[in-house]
């Protein structure tokens, strides 16, 4: 149970092109899923709190308008990274928070298989 | 905002031996979770421990909030235990995590 998919699971694109990155809870419903970023051999940094319905938070010294967030439902967020370019080539990492059903722990946060993407 | 520090960030061991990795935290936590992150990339969720004792098979781990750390003890360590481990919390009425520095392990034949 509480299953998190991500696609695509690896991309390529040039530079100055968009491009989207799903993140799915497959057996529960999710209302706050969270993005992350992680570059070779450090850890996990939090970028934005996506809460469905509303606008997503972002953290400190994240681009609000190059990385775009939507949660349109309780089973899905977007990531759109806007204009990309060869820094922000990096791995990407969606979470989705348990409800406290049968599923899903309260507050325990599961997370997707990540994207990798490149940009030249 | 908070800090997680963990320790050792490194961690050589043969297969079969066991190993204690810590996880020290600068405030007050009401969550906090162990991941394994495989070599792959995928996070996967070893234990919801904010306080207390928790068992799954040859893994355990022990939170002492009122201290500020956690440990997580691996026993008869396997190679499939190879990866990086991470503690996370989480603090006050906000769901977001912050992860710590993580600790790369390596268990050889």
């Amino acid at each position: 149970g509480a299953v998190v998919s991500q696609h695509p699971s690896r991309v390529i694109c040039k530079s100055g092109t968009s491009v989207k990155i799903e993140c799915r809870s497959l057996d529960f419903q999710a209302t706050t899923m969270f993005w992350y970023r992680q570059f070779p051999k450090q850890s996990l940094m939090l970028m934005a709190t996506s809460n469905e319905g509303s606008k997503a938070t972002y953290e400190q010294g994240v681009e609000k308008d190059k990385f775009l967030i939507n949660h349109a439902s309780l089973t899905l967020s977007t990531l759109t990274v806007t204009s990309a370019h060869p820094e922000d080539s990096s791995f990407y990492i969606c979470s989705a928070r348990g409800g406290g059903g049968r599923v899903a722990g309260v507050n325990t946060q599961y997370f997707g298989p990540g994207t990798r993407l490149l940009v030249l | 905002g908070i800090q997680v520090e963990q320790s050792p960030p490194d961690l050589i061991l043969q297969e079969g031996a066991n190993s204690t990795l810590r996880c020290n935290f600068s405030d007050s936590v009401n969550n906090l979770q162990w991941f394994h992150q495989n070599p792959w990339g995928q996070l996967i969720n070893l234990f919801y421990i904010p306080s207390g004792t928790k068992q799954n098979g040859r893994l355990s781990a022990t939170t002492v909030a009122t201290e500020r750390y956690s440990l997580l003890y691996i026993s008869s360590s396997q190679t499939t235990d190879s990866g990086v481990y991470f503690c996370a919390v989480g603090a006050g009425t906000a769901s977001k995590l912050t992860f710590g520095t993580g600790t790369r392990l390596q268990v050889t034949l």
